[in-house]
């Protein structure tokens, strides 16, 4: 069975810190990982995934993940923080082997940045 | 612009009406989906077209009924709903299956409010 645990409901970071998503998923083959953002009122929009070779993964507005399969992991990073990247941010995996249907969603993490 | 485009945006429609969900894909894709978000709940899942056959119904009450004309095109019939069926409604586009992930792209949403 699939999985996807976003262990924090919200993060508070500073603008111009670096911040950092979590994300932790079970799956019985390998996984395609994926980070979307829900911004206020919008539908969610794809930011980066994961689907094999090198385990950083760079995607838009600055973002990159880190796939580490020892700790199941695919946290979301970003070196610098700004206003605008306040949102909901879902992690979302799914099998290799199955089809694009079956991924599995998380609860969201809301990303509140402050000036 | 995600390549997904959902009409109304806003929709308020009482227990007796009948209306209808539109979305439209210009990605090439040959698969679509209806998901249903509410809050505080995880996103659901509600209906799997590919190739305009219908091939996931996540046990959705029939008061909604999907329609697939074509490849492009994906409605959702709303009926004699129910005030907790209030939620936001995203329609997604992807490829099946492939190489790289077939990474399912999302519409803005369709709100929709049930009085």
């Amino acid at each position: 069975a699939q999985s996807v645990a976003q262990p924090e409901d919200q993060v508070n970071v500073a603008e111009g810190n670096p911040l950092t998503v979590k994300c932790t998923y079970s799956v019985s083959g390998n996984p395609y990982l994926f980070w979307y953002v829900q911004y206020p009122n919008r539908g969610l929009q794809f930011l980066l995934k994961y689907i094999t070779g090198d385990n950083l993964v760079k995607g838009s507005y600055g973002f990159e993940a880190e796939f580490n399969k020892s700790q199941t992991s695919f946290h979301l990073k970003k070196p610098s923080a700004l206003v605008s990247d306040s949102a909901l941010y879902f992690c979302a995996v799914r099998d290799v082997d199955s089809s694009a249907s079956k991924i599995i969603f998380g609860s969201g993490t809301r990303l509140s940045i402050r000036p | 612009e995600t390549g997904v485009t959902q009409t109304p945006r806003h929709l308020v429609m009482g227990m007796t009406n009948k209306k209808s969900l539109k979305c439209e894909q210009h990605l090439g894709h040959n698969a679509m989906y209806w998901y249903k978000q509410s809050a505080k709940k995880p996103l659901e899942l509600m209906f799997v077209y590919s190739l305009e056959e219908r091939v996931e119904n996540n046990s959705v009450p029939s008061r909604f009924s999907p329609e697939c004309p074509n490849s492009s095109h994906l409605f959702l019939h709303l009926h004699t709903l129910q005030p907790e069926d209030s939620a936001l409604y995203l329609c997604a586009s992807s490829q099946t299956r492939g190489p790289a992930g077939n990474t399912i792209y999302f519409g803005e949403g369709s709100w929709l409010t049930v009085v």
